[in-house]
């Protein structure tokens, strides 16, 4: 059955740090890797993806993931964070014909 | 810009009362979901629709029901609404070129006293 754990349930960054959210996915074909991101009170917004090819992936608002196949794992990233980046962050997994399965959530606060 | 809408954004209803929550797409996309999301926690998929007069039930057993009479519409209803049934609901949809994309609404807070 498809998992998706993220391990840090609040992070807590300083406006223009680096960020990094963990995500490890069980699953038990090739997935594909999904960060959403969610504003208090909004639905969700895909942040980027990853099916197949270039391991690294780059989404909108400054962020990337990584995918490690040998680590099942799909870190997000971000070089230098911004107040507004404060939000609710969910990583998913599915497959082909597969619906979603998404992790618990990591809530970041950002402090200026 | 994701075109999805939910109304009510916010519901306060007593027990026993019979509630739906409206979904809408503009995107002419098949497949429809719906998830259920507790307050800091992962969302749990509910219902879903791969089309017209299809629905099928998610990975989380829910009381509540749904329809599809129409592609852009998706209502869930609650028969007779309970305190445990409090929760966020969020539609989401995604295109059969693009089934990977789920495109979510901003969400139903609904609290049953």
């Amino acid at each position: 059955a498809q998992s998706v754990t993220q391990p840090d349930i609040h992070i807590t960054v300083s406006e223009g740090a680096s960020l990094e959210l963990r995500c490890n996915y069980s699953y038990g074909a090739t997935p594909y890797l999904f960060w959403y991101v969610q504003s208090p009170g909004q639905g969700l917004q895909l942040l980027l993806k990853y099916f197949s090819g270039d391991t690294l992936v780059q989404g909108i608002k400054g962020f990337e993931a990584e995918f490690k196949r040998s680590q099942s794992s799909f870190n997000l990233r971000k070089p230098s964070v911004h107040w507004s980046d404060a939000a609710e962050y969910f990583c998913a997994v599915g497959g082909y014909g597969q619906n979603f399965v998404f992790g618990p959530g990591t809530r970041l606060s950002v402090l200026p | 810009e994701a075109d999805i809408y939910q109304t009510p954004r916010y519901l306060v209803i007593g027990t026993g009362k019979k509630i739906t929550l409206e979904c809408s797409q503009t995107m002419g996309h098949d497949k429809m979901y719906w998830y259920q999301q507790d307050p800091g926690m992962e969302l749990h998929l509910i219902h879903y629709s791969y089309g017209v007069n299809s629905t099928e039930k998610g990975d989380l057993s829910s009381e509540s029901t749904v329809s599809r009479i129409r592609t852009e519409h998706f209502p869930l209803t609650l028969e007779s609404a309970r305190p445990s049934h409090t929760s966020q609901y969020l539609c989401a949809s995604s295109s059969p070129t693009r089934v990977y994309e789920q495109c979510f609404g901003p969400g139903t807070r609904l609290t049953v006293t």
